[in-house]
């Protein structure tokens, strides 16, 4: 049963420190997204990558966030330094190659819980 | 960007009872709509999509319906179960353009 692995699933952190979530996406998909869920902004897109190549980040605060994909087997957001308002579930999905057969839709990770303190 | 909405924000419903969900999209380029389940602690999970060129698409359980006169559609589901209660999302995209528009979402109480 593939499924996309996200790591850390809950990661408590004081302001200021560095926070790093990865995502493992299903084998064979190319496109490979990240969100953030709160509360009162409900699922927000964050970046996202096709063949690794990032596509669109403008949901992303460019001045502490960061995502790449070193490989196509692991994508990682970054957020440098972490605020209080970083506080989230952070979810990573990905997508198989368009018409490839299914629904074309997203495959979405258990999430990272993450609190800055 | 435009973006879906959804009319009611939580829903109780009787274990047995038939249960709806309403969706309200605003970009009409939009050409596929999905239903996304999302339980307490865990990431969304596919139910249900529809195409544009279809206006009913049954699953097991499950229903959606698409009226694109009105950019609406919905999500029914059968004799609800408590393991149907959870946060329900529809989403709409452009087909080659892989980036959801979500809603806010409803979340639908399933009283045994």
């Amino acid at each position: 049963d593939a499924r996309v692995t996200q790591t850390p699933r809950h990661k408590v952190t004081e302001m200021g420190q560095e926070v790093t979530m990865r995502c493992q996406p299903i084998l064979g998909h190319n496109t490979v997204f990240w969100y953030r869920q709160t509360m009162m902004q409900g699922l927000e897109l964050l970046a996202y990558f096709r063949n690794r190549a990032p596509l669109d980040d403008s949901g992303m605060p460019k001045d502490r966030f960061s995502a790449e994909m070193p490989d196509a087997t692991l994508a990682t957001l970054k957020i440098q330094p972490s605020e209080p308002r970083d506080s989230a579930v952070y979810f990573c999905a990905s997508v198989p190659p368009l018409y490839s057969g299914g629904p074309d839709t997203q495959y979405f990770g258990p999430g990272t819980r993450l609190t800055v303190l | 960007g435009e973006s879906v909405g959804l009319h009611l924000p939580t829903l109780s419903v009787q274990e047995g009872d038939n249960s709806i969900i309403n969706c309200a999209y605003s970009n009409s380029a939009s050409d596929y709509f999905i239903w996304y389940k999302q339980e307490s602690g865990k990431g969304p999970q596919f139910i249900i999509d529809i195409r544009s060129n279809m206006d009913k698409r049954q699953g097991q359980r499950v229903t959606v319906l698409l009226n694109k006169t009105v950019k609406h559609l919905s999500l029914q589901i059968a004799a609800t179960q408590p393991g149907d209660s959870a946060v329900y999302f529809c989403a709409d995209i452009q087909t080659g353009a892989n980036n959801l528009f979500f809603g806010t979402g409803t979340r639908l109480t399933v009283i045994p």
